[in-house]
């Protein structure tokens, strides 16, 4: 299973950020797919931020971020698409894709993405 | 959801053993078997070392282990080497309202 992050390097304060993390080596016929991301600040710790689940499209988001937060699916393109509302310097982070696998765990990661919130 | 504490820093000789703990609440690391630990190198994503509180991928050396006990989890490596050097973090599921909760990272040195 590989994941793949894709979006802007930049983004302006108050902007809408828009991440696509790509994935392969996931069937849709046997597999049960679960994508989340997963946000560092530099030097900080992670922070979950949304899940989605393929099979009914439940999603689920951190409470205290869930007003600014969209996380959506395509299925033919085998996307996760995470969208971000009124971007903040507080939200300049790596951000990463991962796989929800059984148990829980987040596992593989993307390489990441870093974005930087700056006018 | 407040994150889990772990201790900033954690050092040891080679050979040596050092725990990393992971303390939660009872709604997350203490009323779920559900706790995961991943190593972090610098600029690199997390990989996953340690889950379901006590299991280990087969890819991971049998050096890391793992435990709970109450509300705290806590992740051994023994016999320690200079690759471990990294980050450590804990997680643990926390309920379907918020289900994930990160722990605070823990720095591990080699002296």
């Amino acid at each position: 299973v590989t994941l793949t992050e894709s979006g802007p390097a930049l983004v302006k304060p108050t902007q809408t950020l828009t991440l696509t993390c790509i994935f392969s080596g996931l069937s849709f016929n046997n597999d049960v797919i679960r994508l989340a991301w997963i946000r560092q600040p530099p030097g900080k710790a992670l922070e979950w931020l949304a899940r989605i689940d393929w099979d009914d499209d439940d999603k689920f988001f951190n409470t205290s971020l869930k007003t600014r937060l969209a996380i959506s699916k395509d299925t033919s393109k085998s996307q996760v698409v995470l969208t971000m509302t009124n971007m903040d310097p507080v939200d300049t982070a790596t951000y990463y894709c991962a796989r929800v696998r059984s148990g829980e765990v987040f596992d593989p990661w993307g390489q990441g993405i870093l974005v930087t919130v700056s006018s | 959801q407040s994150a889990l504490t772990q201790p900033a820093s954690v050092s040891g000789s080679p050979g040596q053993s050092i725990t990393i703990s992971c303390t939660g609440t009872s709604s997350d690391v203490g009323n779920y078997n559900l706790v995961s630990w991943y190593q972090q190198y610098p600029g690199k994503a997390p990989k996953l070392i340690i889950y379901e509180v006590t299991t280990r991928p087969s890819r991971v050396s049998s050096r890391f282990s793992g435990s709970k006990s109450g509300n705290t989890a806590s992740l051994t490596i023994s016999g320690l080497q200079a690759d471990d050097e990294a980050d450590y973090y804990c997680s643990s599921y926390a309920g379907s309202a918020t289900p994930y909760v990160f722990g605070t990272g823990t720095t591990v040195s080699v002296l």
